[in-house]
Protein backbone atom coordinates (compact mmCIF):
# COMPACT_ATOMS: atom_id res chain seq x y z
CA UNK A 1 0.00 0.00 0.00
CA UNK A 2 1.98 3.06 -1.19
CA UNK A 3 1.79 6.53 0.71
CA UNK A 4 3.36 9.48 1.54
CA UNK A 5 5.13 9.36 4.54
CA UNK A 6 5.81 12.59 7.06
CA UNK A 7 8.68 12.76 9.86
CA UNK A 8 8.45 14.33 11.95
CA UNK A 9 4.57 13.72 12.87
CA UNK A 10 5.18 16.32 15.91
CA UNK A 11 7.25 18.89 16.24
CA UNK A 12 7.60 21.54 19.32
CA UNK A 13 10.22 23.93 18.79
CA UNK A 14 11.51 27.41 20.11
CA UNK A 15 11.64 30.86 18.18
CA UNK A 16 14.52 31.50 16.43
CA UNK A 17 15.34 27.46 16.14
CA UNK A 18 15.68 25.69 12.69
CA UNK A 19 13.27 22.92 11.87
CA UNK A 20 13.47 21.00 8.98
CA UNK A 21 10.34 18.72 7.98
CA UNK A 22 10.73 15.46 5.69
CA UNK A 23 8.29 13.84 3.37
CA UNK A 24 9.23 10.56 1.17
CA UNK A 25 6.80 10.65 -1.77
CA UNK A 26 5.10 7.73 -3.27
CA UNK A 27 7.71 5.55 -5.83
CA UNK A 28 7.15 7.01 -9.50
CA UNK A 29 5.72 10.00 -8.50
CA UNK A 30 7.49 13.08 -10.02
CA UNK A 31 5.42 15.59 -8.15
CA UNK A 32 5.80 17.02 -5.12
CA UNK A 33 3.29 19.52 -3.22
CA UNK A 34 4.48 21.33 -0.16
CA UNK A 35 0.95 22.95 1.85
CA UNK A 36 0.59 24.61 5.02
CA UNK A 37 -3.11 24.42 6.79
CA UNK A 38 -4.20 26.79 9.44
CA UNK A 39 -7.46 27.17 10.74
CA UNK A 40 -6.96 30.92 9.69
CA UNK A 41 -5.63 30.85 6.50
CA UNK A 42 -6.86 26.91 5.34
CA UNK A 43 -4.41 24.72 3.01
CA UNK A 44 -2.49 27.04 1.14
CA UNK A 45 0.45 25.83 -1.25
CA UNK A 46 3.83 26.71 -0.80
CA UNK A 47 5.98 25.11 -3.12
CA UNK A 48 6.06 22.16 -5.61
CA UNK A 49 8.66 20.65 -7.77
CA UNK A 50 8.62 18.70 -10.70
CA UNK A 51 11.21 15.81 -11.48
CA UNK A 52 13.11 17.62 -8.37
CA UNK A 53 12.96 20.88 -9.87
CA UNK A 54 11.30 23.87 -8.15
CA UNK A 55 8.19 24.94 -10.41
CA UNK A 56 6.45 27.19 -8.13
CA UNK A 57 7.84 28.75 -4.97
CA UNK A 58 5.86 32.08 -4.26
CA UNK A 59 3.54 30.31 -1.60
CA UNK A 60 6.85 30.44 0.66
CA UNK A 61 8.13 32.88 2.45
CA UNK A 62 11.32 33.19 0.59
CA UNK A 63 13.64 34.75 3.41
CA UNK A 64 12.82 32.17 5.92
CA UNK A 65 11.58 29.02 4.63
CA UNK A 66 13.47 26.84 1.81
CA UNK A 67 12.42 23.53 -0.09
CA UNK A 68 14.50 20.78 -2.03
CA UNK A 69 14.63 17.84 -3.44
CA UNK A 70 18.28 16.51 -2.91
CA UNK A 71 16.93 12.92 -4.98
CA UNK A 72 13.48 11.00 -5.97
CA UNK A 73 12.46 9.84 -2.70
CA UNK A 74 13.17 13.16 -0.07
CA UNK A 75 11.69 16.12 0.01
CA UNK A 76 12.80 18.58 2.48
CA UNK A 77 11.31 22.15 3.94
CA UNK A 78 13.23 24.14 6.27
CA UNK A 79 12.65 26.87 8.17
CA UNK A 80 15.36 29.57 9.52
CA UNK A 81 15.06 30.77 11.75
CA UNK A 82 11.22 29.84 12.94
CA UNK A 83 8.75 31.61 14.58
CA UNK A 84 5.84 31.73 16.41
CA UNK A 85 3.36 32.51 13.31
CA UNK A 86 4.84 29.70 11.61
CA UNK A 87 2.85 27.05 13.98
CA UNK A 88 0.78 25.16 11.62
CA UNK A 89 0.34 21.75 9.86
CA UNK A 90 2.87 20.93 7.46
CA UNK A 91 1.37 18.54 4.58
CA UNK A 92 3.40 17.45 1.52
CA UNK A 93 1.67 15.36 -1.36
CA UNK A 94 2.87 13.74 -4.38
CA UNK A 95 1.50 13.24 -7.77
CA UNK A 96 2.01 11.86 -11.42
CA UNK A 97 0.71 13.98 -14.45
CA UNK A 98 -0.84 11.05 -16.19
CA UNK A 99 -2.60 10.47 -19.12
CA UNK A 100 -5.73 13.21 -18.23
CA UNK A 101 -5.56 12.07 -14.42
CA UNK A 102 -3.63 14.18 -11.80
CA UNK A 103 -4.12 13.61 -8.51
CA UNK A 104 -2.50 14.43 -5.61
CA UNK A 105 -1.51 11.48 -2.22
CA UNK A 106 -1.06 13.73 1.30
CA UNK A 107 1.27 12.14 3.58
CA UNK A 108 -0.33 12.66 7.60
CA UNK A 109 1.04 15.66 8.46
CA UNK A 110 3.68 17.29 10.71
CA UNK A 111 2.17 19.56 13.31
CA UNK A 112 4.68 21.95 13.90
CA UNK A 113 4.08 24.34 16.83
CA UNK A 114 6.92 27.43 17.87
CA UNK A 115 6.65 29.02 21.00
CA UNK B 1 -6.46 34.17 -9.61
CA UNK B 2 -8.55 31.31 -9.13
CA UNK B 3 -11.28 31.42 -5.60
CA UNK B 4 -12.75 28.19 -4.42
CA UNK B 5 -15.43 28.67 -1.68
CA UNK B 6 -17.68 26.20 0.12
CA UNK B 7 -20.94 26.18 1.52
CA UNK B 8 -22.19 25.43 3.94
CA UNK B 9 -19.03 25.67 5.81
CA UNK B 10 -20.35 23.32 8.48
CA UNK B 11 -23.33 20.65 8.14
CA UNK B 12 -25.25 18.36 11.06
CA UNK B 13 -27.40 15.90 9.93
CA UNK B 14 -29.02 12.46 11.01
CA UNK B 15 -27.95 9.04 9.99
CA UNK B 16 -29.54 7.93 7.04
CA UNK B 17 -29.65 11.30 5.19
CA UNK B 18 -28.90 11.99 1.76
CA UNK B 19 -26.88 15.36 1.83
CA UNK B 20 -25.42 17.38 -0.88
CA UNK B 21 -21.86 19.48 -0.21
CA UNK B 22 -21.52 22.56 -2.71
CA UNK B 23 -18.23 23.79 -4.40
CA UNK B 24 -17.86 26.85 -6.32
CA UNK B 25 -14.89 28.25 -8.67
CA UNK B 26 -14.76 31.68 -9.92
CA UNK B 27 -12.31 31.01 -13.21
CA UNK B 28 -14.20 28.26 -15.35
CA UNK B 29 -10.70 27.18 -17.27
CA UNK B 30 -10.08 24.11 -14.71
CA UNK B 31 -8.22 21.41 -15.59
CA UNK B 32 -9.66 19.18 -13.13
CA UNK B 33 -11.42 19.40 -9.67
CA UNK B 34 -10.63 16.63 -6.45
CA UNK B 35 -12.88 16.14 -3.68
CA UNK B 36 -11.14 15.44 -0.49
CA UNK B 37 -12.01 14.02 2.89
CA UNK B 38 -10.16 14.87 6.10
CA UNK B 39 -10.55 13.77 9.25
CA UNK B 40 -9.39 15.64 12.70
CA UNK B 41 -5.76 15.32 13.01
CA UNK B 42 -5.24 13.49 9.37
CA UNK B 43 -3.88 13.90 6.23
CA UNK B 44 -6.21 14.30 3.34
CA UNK B 45 -7.42 11.41 1.56
CA UNK B 46 -8.38 11.59 -1.97
CA UNK B 47 -12.70 10.95 -2.45
CA UNK B 48 -13.01 11.74 -6.76
CA UNK B 49 -11.43 13.13 -9.25
CA UNK B 50 -13.28 14.67 -12.18
CA UNK B 51 -11.38 15.70 -15.15
CA UNK B 52 -12.67 19.35 -16.71
CA UNK B 53 -14.21 16.99 -19.56
CA UNK B 54 -16.47 14.98 -17.49
CA UNK B 55 -19.61 15.73 -15.77
CA UNK B 56 -19.90 13.30 -12.73
CA UNK B 57 -18.05 10.51 -11.17
CA UNK B 58 -19.16 7.76 -8.44
CA UNK B 59 -17.93 6.09 -6.00
CA UNK B 60 -19.36 3.69 -3.47
CA UNK B 61 -22.30 6.38 -1.97
CA UNK B 62 -20.28 8.93 -3.02
CA UNK B 63 -21.35 11.13 -6.31
CA UNK B 64 -19.69 14.13 -7.64
CA UNK B 65 -20.62 16.15 -10.61
CA UNK B 66 -18.82 18.98 -12.44
CA UNK B 67 -20.40 22.01 -14.17
CA UNK B 68 -17.38 24.26 -15.30
CA UNK B 69 -19.52 27.05 -16.89
CA UNK B 70 -21.15 27.91 -13.73
CA UNK B 71 -17.91 27.42 -11.64
CA UNK B 72 -19.65 24.72 -9.36
CA UNK B 73 -19.02 21.28 -8.29
CA UNK B 74 -21.67 19.45 -5.84
CA UNK B 75 -20.37 16.54 -3.86
CA UNK B 76 -23.62 13.89 -3.16
CA UNK B 77 -22.95 11.59 -0.16
CA UNK B 78 -26.13 8.76 0.27
CA UNK B 79 -27.54 7.48 3.18
CA UNK B 80 -24.89 9.21 5.26
CA UNK B 81 -23.24 7.05 8.32
CA UNK B 82 -21.70 8.81 11.28
CA UNK B 83 -18.29 7.09 9.85
CA UNK B 84 -18.45 9.92 7.36
CA UNK B 85 -18.39 12.50 10.03
CA UNK B 86 -15.17 14.39 8.35
CA UNK B 87 -14.37 17.77 6.86
CA UNK B 88 -14.54 17.46 2.91
CA UNK B 89 -12.54 19.58 0.85
CA UNK B 90 -12.57 20.59 -2.66
CA UNK B 91 -9.28 21.41 -4.73
CA UNK B 92 -9.61 23.01 -8.51
CA UNK B 93 -6.54 22.50 -10.48
CA UNK B 94 -6.62 25.47 -12.78
CA UNK B 95 -5.39 25.83 -16.59
CA UNK B 96 -4.33 29.65 -15.68
CA UNK B 97 -2.42 29.49 -12.86
CA UNK B 98 0.43 26.95 -12.56
CA UNK B 99 -0.20 23.73 -12.20
CA UNK B 100 -1.39 23.40 -8.35
CA UNK B 101 -4.46 22.49 -7.11
CA UNK B 102 -5.99 25.66 -5.29
CA UNK B 103 -8.33 24.69 -2.20
CA UNK B 104 -11.90 25.88 -0.46
CA UNK B 105 -12.05 26.06 3.12
CA UNK B 106 -13.82 22.93 3.53
CA UNK B 107 -17.27 22.26 4.66
CA UNK B 108 -17.18 20.18 8.45
CA UNK B 109 -20.08 17.22 8.17
CA UNK B 110 -21.33 15.78 11.20
CA UNK B 111 -23.78 12.85 11.10
CA UNK B 112 -25.04 12.36 14.20
CA UNK B 113 -26.50 8.37 14.89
Amino acid sequence: DARVTQTPRHKVTEMGQEVTMRCQPILGHNTVFWYRQTMMQGLELLAYFRNRAPLDDSGMPKDRFSAEMPDATLATLKIQPSEPRDSAVYFCASGTPGQGTYEQYFGPGTRLTVT
Amino acid sequence: KQEVTQIPAALSVPEGENLVLNCSFTDSAIYNLQWFRQDPGKGLTSLLLIQSSQREQTSGRLNASLDKSSGRSTLYIAASQPGDSATYLCAVRSDNYGQNFVFGPGTRLSVLP
